[in-house]
């Protein structure tokens, strides 16, 4: 059982350079979400999916695009990359329903670094 | 806005001891509570959880204390173990909502 997968570990990009940090899961879960890691900064929700077709903003979306064509994948696009955006991404996902509501699960992340 | 905060960037503790992590947050609408626990080069997992109908949750070593009035809660490790050195961070939700939101962690070091 995988989990939450995520691809690349590591990115380096330019700015104004475009990318797709990829995410998956094999739990069949609904939900499913994007944070950001900044050093005194927590994790921050940057865009989440509660099913295939539905996606919405979290607290910090500008400069990133999300789709959810499938249950299994929520992939993160980055338009024009800035160096604001120099940090660690952290997929997550959970079940729907109040048992599960808020226990996710993450996956080990991506490391992108803009210069 | 930080509607949750942990003041405390690190925290050492020597093995055997009690570590003693603590959050606080601002919005009382938030009904639920939990700790997460990180090492480098993870992903954060789920350690334990709380609901604000509580104010006390328990789970083999780890007990988290929630005093609403204080908007306040606390994770408690005892006895301290070196795999207990992580990154813990807080979060809260509010019911019906989709979101979690997130301290800026606390990295904790267990001392031999």
């Amino acid at each position: 059982n995988a989990g939450v997968t995520q691809t690349p570990k590591f990115q380096v990009l330019k700015t104004g350079q475009s990318m797709t940090l990829q995410c998956a899961q094999d739990m069949n879960h609904e939900y499913m979400s994007w944070y950001r890691q900044d050093p005194g900064m927590g994790l921050r929700l940057i865009h989440y999916s509660v099913g295939a077709g539905i996606t919405d903003q979290g607290e910090v979306p500008n400069g990133y695009n999300v789709s959810r064509s499938t249950t299994e994948d929520f992939p993160l696009r980055l338009l024009s990359a800035a160096p604001s955006q120099t940090s660690v991404y952290f997929c997550a996902s959970r079940g729907q329903g109040r048992t599960t509501n808020e226990k996710l699960f993450f996956g080990s992340g991506t490391q992108l670094s803009v210069l | 806005d930080q509607q949750v905060k942990q003041n405390s960037p690190s925290l050492s503790v020597q093995e055997g001891r009690i570590s003693i992590l603590n959050c606080d947050y601002t919005n009382s609408m938030f009904d639920y509570f939990l700790w997460y626990k990180k090492y480098p080069a993870e992903g954060p997992t789920f350690l334990i959880s709380i609901s604000s109908i509580k104010d006390k949750n328990e789970d083999g070593r780890f007990t988290v204390f929630l005093n609403k009035s204080a908007k306040h809660l606390s994770l408690h490790i005892v006895p301290s173990q070196p795999g207990d050195s992580a990154v813990y961070f807080c979060a809260a939700s509010v019911k019906g909502a989709q979101k979690l939101v997130f301290g800026q962690g606390t990295r904790l070091t267990i001392n031999p």
